[in-house]
């Protein structure tokens, strides 16, 4: 079954309004989460990683102030899209590790934001 | 710099097939190499994780191998089915710290009936 579960899976907004999707690891204590976004037919973009306990660390080029990301717990890393625009349309995807160097990288299913 | 590709970046073969696919990285000091696969629309799911001291790993129809020294992986499918249709991804994990994993850009592979 799924390790880490993405929430919503889907979601629809009005401009300027805020969106918040949520990442949970199910069944271990992920100290580690990335949060990326992927362009139709193109591979992954890191946005930022997030440390349980830490400020994220964002890209070059992603507004820290724009995405805003949490990891309060061990087992949740949430990423707020504030006053989300059309241009921020796009699938949004999470994943989840321990800090331990063999430790595989669990996937949520995405996020499907539609700004209009 | 840690640099993922992969080759080809798309594959198109009948149904029944036996296929390979190729992803190489640029610096071998890598912890672990994980293999996905992405369908449209969803998230990545994991197929086969290898540790840097392994040499492969087996899961059903898939095999996967991984020469360090040389920087390359090969995800082996064995009698490709339609439902094998994704785009496959690999990812090397580097370090425990900052950005842990690179991705390669991916194969898109199409089996057909």
């Amino acid at each position: 079954g799924a390790v880490v579960s993405q929430h919503p899976s889907w979601v629809i907004c009005k401009s300027g309004t805020s969106v918040k999707i949520e990442c949970r690891s199910l069944d271990f204590q992920a100290t580690t989460m990335f949060w990326y976004r992927q362009f139709p037919k193109q591979s992954l973009m890191l946005m930022a990683t997030s440390n349980e306990g830490s400020k994220a660390t964002y890209e070059q080029g992603v507004e820290k102030d724009k995405f805003l990301i949490n990891h309060a717990s061990l087992t949740l890393s949430t990423l707020t899209v504030t006053s989300a625009h059309p241009e921020d349309s796009s699938f949004y995807i999470c994943s989840a590790t321990r800090m331990v160097a063999s430790s595989p990288l669990h996937f949520g299913n995405g996020t499907r934001l539609t700004v209009t | 710099k840690q640099e993922v590709t992969q080759i080809p970046a798309a594959l198109s073969v009948p149904e029944g097939e036996n296929l390979v696919l190729n992803c190489s990285f640029t610096d071998s000091a890598i912890y672990n190499l994980q293999w996905f696969r992405q369908d449209p629309g969803k998230g990545l799911t994991s197929l086969l994780l290898i540790q840097s001291s392994q040499r492969e790993q087996t899961s059903g129809r898939l095999n996967a191998s991984l020469d360090k020294s040389s920087g390359r992986s090969t995800l082996y499918i064995a009698a490709s089915q339609p439902g094998d249709s994704a785009t496959y991804l690999c990812a090397v994990r580097r370090d425990n710290y900052g950005q842990n994993f690179v991705f390669g850009p991916g194969t898109r592979l199409s089996v057909l009936p």
